[in-house]
């Protein structure tokens, strides 16, 4: 079946320093991929998405583009701020197959950015 | 225009009763999937249902689990007897009619369960 694997956390980073945080999947058909971004004791956040290869998705200063070749979303920002720390959750949903649109996630990277 | 509601926010219960999680989609949603997410791990799909239909429980626990959508009020999760175990955050998502493999999930706050 489907599935995701993230860089293990946790990541602890000074502010302005560059982040990157490793998605892979494996999927059947055409996945659409997603970060998702939980802040403490919240819900989920979608934080942006790419539905076919070479996409670039991009959102609050994170971008991740969409690699078929390696089958990869890296998530990446410049320059982080204190308030991005969270968890970081990438995502494969695959709805032409017989998958419903249920989404697959990874494990979550803990994203600690320090003053 | 309201996000999705779950309630309760927190649920404590004892070993062998049962814990009922609502979840009310944003307005316009027709499709309602449950998550649940353990200690230190990430979510995990549990169903996905449309108005009065299961469509997909393939990540339900074979027993004391169970979800509704009704055609009026709200979806709900249903554990009955419950062990230590499933003590987690459970998480609701709606997407609208028509949804495509593209489409956002609209996620919930969660409902934390603390089984004693």
């Amino acid at each position: 079946g489907d599935s995701v694997t993230q860089m293990e956390g946790p990541v602890t980073l000074s502010e302005e320093a560059f982040l990157t945080i490793n998605c892979t999947y494996t999927a059947t058909g055409y996945p659409s991929l997603f970060w998702y971004v939980q802040y403490p004791g919240e819900g989920l956040q979608l934080l942006l998405k790419a539905t076919k290869a070479d996409d670039k998705g991009s959102n609050k200063g994170f971008e991740a583009t969409y690699r078929k070749e390696t089958t990869s979303f890296h998530l990446e920002k410049g320059s982080v701020q204190v308030s991005d720390s969270a968890v970081y959750f990438c995502a494969v949903s695959d709805r032409d197959s017989s998958n419903t649109g249920k989404l697959i996630f990874g494990q979550g990277t803990t994203l600690q950015v320090k003053p | 225009n309201a996000g999705v509601m779950q309630n309760p926010r927190h649920l404590v219960r004892r070993r062998g009763q049962e814990a009922r999680l609502r979840c009310s989609p944003m307005k316009g949603h027709s499709h309602v999937y449950w998550y649940r997410q353990l200690p230190e791990e990430g979510l995990k799909f549990m169903v996905y249902l449309q108005k009065e239909n299961i469509i997909d429980e393939s990540g339900m626990p074979k027993e004391r689990f169970s979800a509704e959508f009704p055609k009026e009020g709200p979806s709900i999760l249903r554990i009955q007897q419950v062990v230590r175990g499933d003590s987690a955050a459970y998480f609701c998502a709606s997407s609208p009619p028509n949804s495509g493999r593209g489409d956002e999930q609209f996620f919930g706050p969660g409902t934390r369960l603390t089984v004693l």
